[in-house]
């Protein structure tokens, strides 16, 4: 079955340190994996995707993820934290193989402290 | 300018009441999705849509209802079977591939009274 997990329930990062946030997945094909942000009682907006190719993706606001098919890990990633990062990040997979939909991990809060 | 709209943005239910949540969207996608948002369980697939008037029960489709009797619309009915409907309601559509990223609205908070 398809599943995603997000280890930690909240990240905590100074402003203008290097964040990461935890993504592990399981598929029983290739996978589509994606990243979403969530502030405060709004929907949630896209950031990044991997499809194909390049492990390293690049998205919106200067994050990126890394894709690793040996650990199946989609770690976000940004140099350089703002405080005005400080949300709620979802990741999400697809199995191509599987059906139309997306599967979301539980959501990790990060705070950015100034 | 395109997106996917959700009304209404605060909904109160009282107890042994259907209620419905409207999702439009105007960016032709072929599919949508209804999801529910609860504190520490990020988010859990009610129904989705691949195409007009077809749609799947998701993880948990019990106590609710869907159409898609229109490609921008997915109407979603909170039906008394519900227990517990207090919770944040997330509608999205994407096109019809397997690579495209899903747009959300901006969610309907539902509360019983």
């Amino acid at each position: 079955a398809q599943s995603v997990a997000q280890p930690e329930d909240q990240v905590n990062v100074a402003e203008g340190n290097p964040l990461t946030v935890k993504c592990t997945y399981s598929v029983s094909g290739n996978p589509y994996l994606f990243w979403y942000v969530q502030y405060p009682n709004r929907g949630l907006q896209f950031l990044l995707k991997y499809i194909t190719g390049d492990n390293l993706v690049k998205g919106s606001y200067g994050f990126e993820a890394e894709f690793n098919k040996s650990q199946t890990s989609f770690h976000l990633k940004k140099p350089s934290a703002l405080v005005s990062d400080s949300a709620l990040y979802f990741c999400a997979v697809r199995d191509p193989g599987g059906t139309y939909k997306y599967i979301f991990g539980t959501g990790t809060r990060l705070k950015v402290l100034a | 300018d395109g997106g996917i709209t959700q009304s209404p943005k605060y909904l109160f239910r009282k107890e042994g009441q259907n209620v419905t949540l409207s999702c439009e969207q105007n960016l032709n996608h072929d599919a949508m999705y209804w999801y529910r948002q609860d504190p520490g369980q990020g988010l859990r697939l009610i129904y989705y849509s691949q195409i007009v008037n077809d749609f799947q029960k998701g993880d948990i489709a019990e106590g609710y209802s869907v159409s898609r009797e229109k490609k921008e619309s997915f109407p979603l009915t909170v039906t008394s079977a519900q227990k517990n409907p207090t919770a944040f309601y997330l509608c999205a559509s994407s096109l019809g591939q397997f690579n495209d990223e899903a747009f959300f609205g901006q969610g309907t908070r539902l509360t019983v009274v």
